[in-house]
């Protein structure tokens, strides 16, 4: 069974561009959630969809946003970069509720 | 908000023997789990607790749950160089809207052969 894949595994943009992450969930999965991961802040809860609807939304300012399709493939969004959101972004998908979360390998963002 | 803190921070030991890591949380769970990171790569799963559960092996890991302490410990025995990582403790808090998982700041592991 295939894991959680995430693409681009490592992108590069300018302050105030926009970028589009993707994640592929393990098939069958309907939850999927995405983490930023810095060095100064650990791993942060930014957003989680099921069934291509947003149920939890974390502390994170309006130009993240994010979108889940009818086959369970999610993408997230950042408009307007900023160098702090250089990071580790993570893509996590479960089964259900009270389930293992299984994470893909991650997407590298660097803002210069 | 991280709920979870980890103890210790960073822990060193020798190859073939035993490692504890422990992690304190505030607020009630559904579950707890814990993850491994090498080097800034994806999180790799290894075990879930539930908040009915006690103790959960598998292989070489041995999770223990005290919800009236709020705390899980992750015990690693007869560690190998390739357990030399990043450990974290993610909660699913039970609180309706909470997030999906709340992170500790991790341990940092190192087995030194």
């Amino acid at each position: 069974k295939a894991g959680v894949t995430q693409t681009p595994r490592y992108l590069i943009k300018t302050r105030g561009q926009q970028v589009t992450l993707s994640c592929s969930p393990i098939s069958g999965h309907r939850s999927v959630s995405w983490y930023q991961q810095t060095p100064g802040q650990g791993l942060q809860f930014l957003f989680e969809y099921f069934s291509e609807t947003q149920r939890n939304k974390g502390n994170f300012p309006g130009r993240f946003s994010g979108r889940q399709f009818s086959n369970s493939r999610s993408e997230m969004n950042v408009s307007t970069l900023e160098l702090g959101d250089s990071a580790l972004y993570l893509c996590a998908s479960s089964l259900a509720d009270d389930y293992e979360a299984f994470f893909g390998q991650g997407t590298r963002l660097t803002v210069v | 908000s991280q709920q979870g803190e980890e103890d210790p921070q960073a822990l060193s030991i020798q190859e073939g023997e035993n490692a504890t890591m422990n992690c304190s949380y505030k607020t009630s769970i559904n579950n707890l789990q814990w993850y491994r990171q090498n080097s800034g790569r994806g999180l790799v799963h290894l075990i879930l607790i539930r908040s009915n559960e006690r103790e959960k092996h598998s292989g070489r890991l041995r999770v223990t749950l005290d919800t009236s302490k709020k705390s899980s410990s992750l015990l690693i025995t007869a560690s190998r160089a390739a357990d030399t990582a990043s450990y974290f403790c993610a909660t699913a808090p039970s609180i309706q809207g909470a997030q999906k998982l709340v992170f500790g700041q991790g341990t940092r592991l190192t087995i030194n052969p």
